[in-house]
């Protein structure tokens, strides 16, 4: 299994610009969140799911979409690129049950993105 | 305050010695989680846990559930363990989410 796969692992933006972080597991996972890590603050949620066709907001969604169309796959869309949006991004997956995260996550690599 | 507090933020500790980093949180929860942040910036789940105590290896995590305090053990500690140790909790009102600390970086010199 190659797990919880992102890309890019690096990426440079200008203020604006708009992007997608790809994410990809292959455990088939229910439940995939996505999360920003920012020096001093710990990791915080910005989208979740907890199944193909369902997502829910975290608590610094905005700025920020996503969509699940299937098991697999969980991308984050950057509409318009903000300096405050400079963080390193990490995907996560994991069984759940009945919509509640019970089991541990599996992290992917991170992806760090810089918006100038 | 946070709901998810780790103490020390840092901490240095000689190859061998026995190490001890703390969680404490201020909402009921229903599960608590240690990870591990490799200095390259990967992420592993070391321990979910929601009473009791766990042991992996040289490593065991406990939680009084009544105090809502944490402790992450490190027995014989190795430069290897260096890294930062992040605790995180599951709400009882918000079973689809966690709530993480700051982290806890260590450092074990040879």
């Amino acid at each position: 299994n190659a797990g919880v796969t992102q890309t890019p692992k690096f990426q440079v933006l200008k203020t604006g610009q708009s992007m997608t972080l790809q994410c990809a597991q292959d455990m088939n996972h229910e439940y995939m969140s996505w999360y920003r890590q920012d020096p001093g603050m710990g990791l915080r949620l910005i989208h979740y799911s907890v199944g193909a066709g369902i997502t829910d907001q975290g608590e610094v969604p905005n700025g920020y979409n996503v969509s699940r169309s299937t098991t697999e796959d969980f991308p984050l869309r950057l509409l318009s690129a903000a300096p405050s949006q400079t963080s390193v991004y990490f995907c996560a997956s994991s069984y759940s049950y009945g919509g509640q995260l019970v089991y541990e996550q599996y992290f992917g690599p991170g992806t760090r993105l810089t918006v100038t | 305050k946070n709901e998810v507090e780790q103490s020390p933020q840092n901490l240095t500790a000689q190859e061998g010695e026995f190490i001890t980093i703390n969680c404490s949180y201020s909402v009921g929860i229903s599960a608590l989680h240690w990870l591990q942040q490799h200095p390259g910036g990967g992420i592993v789940s070391l321990f979910m846990l929601s009473s009791g105590k766990k042991k992996h290896g040289r490593l065991i995590a406990t939680i009084n559930i009544q105090e809502k305090h944490s402790s992450l053990h490190i027995t014989a500690s190795h430069p290897r363990d260096s890294a930062v140790y992040i605790c995180a909790v599951r709400e009882e009102t918000s079973g689809s989410r966690l709530t993480f600390g700051e982290g806890t970086q260590l450092t074990v010199n040879p």
